[in-house]
């Protein structure tokens, strides 16, 4: 099992270049995230799917866009990076339903972007 | 007043010592409490977890909760070379639409041979 791989594992785009960075998993599992982290700001949120067929905002969801493929598979797309956007960024995944609880998230090894 | 607050350290201690590392947060809402390990240039993963208040030990590790506080913490005991990394808290409520966690900003811990 692959559990979360994440591609490409490096970018680096120019201002306003669009770019889709992908996430599968092979977990099973119901929850899906997207964070980024930058030094001195933790992990966080820009988007994330509580199940197939739904996505909500996070902290930061300015400037993405996401969309849950399906069970396996959840995109963050950049339309037009800003240097701002400069990061990496982590996929996460949790199982949900049965009881259980999502504080459990397992996390892919995570792209960096470097936006110019 | 940041929901989450851990200090970033960096902090560098002898093998063998015992560390502590601490996160206050505002939500008295939250019940789950967590740490998670980050090494270099890898994703987090989880290390313990805590429901409610109490201690929770798990070999070297103990993780603390104190909801009167609003603290909790995570002791690792002989700490050793490959205890080097970020640890971050994180937390979340109960019920409800629970599918977030809010997480610390991390504390980089290097234990030193």
């Amino acid at each position: 099992n692959a559990g979360v791989t994440q591609t490409p594992k490096f970018q680096v785009l120019k201002t306003g270049q669009s770019m889709t960075l992908q996430c599968a998993q092979d977990m099973n599992h119901n929850s899906m995230y997207w964070y980024r982290q930058d030094p001195g700001m933790g992990l966080r949120l820009i988007y994330y799917s509580a199940s197939e067929g739904t996505t909500d905002k996070g902290e930061v969801p300015n400037g993405y866009n996401v969309s849950r493929l399906n069970k396996r598979e959840f995109s963050l797309r950049l339309e037009s990076a800003a240097p701002s956007q400069t990061s990496v960024y982590f996929c996460a995944t949790a199982l949900r339903g049965g009881g259980t609880m999502i504080y459990e998230q397992y996390f892919g090894p995570g792209t960096r972007l470097t936006v110019t | 007043q940041k929901e989450v607050e851990q200090d970033p350290g960096p902090l560098s201690v002898p093998e063998g010592a015992i560390v502590s590392l601490n996160c206050t947060y505002s939500n008295s809402a939250f019940q789950y409490f967590m740490w998670y390990r980050q090494y270099s240039r890898k994703g987090p993963e989880l290390l313990m977890y805590t429901y409610s208040s109490g201690n929770k030990e798990d070999g070297r590790f103990t993780a603390q909760v104190d909801k009167s506080s609003k603290y909790i913490s995570l002791f690792i005991r002989d700490s050793q070379p490959s205890d080097s990394a970020t640890y971050l808290c994180a937390m979340t409520s109960s019920g409800g639409s629970n599918y977030k966690l809010t997480f610390g900003k991390g504390t980089l811990l290097t234990v030193n041979p």
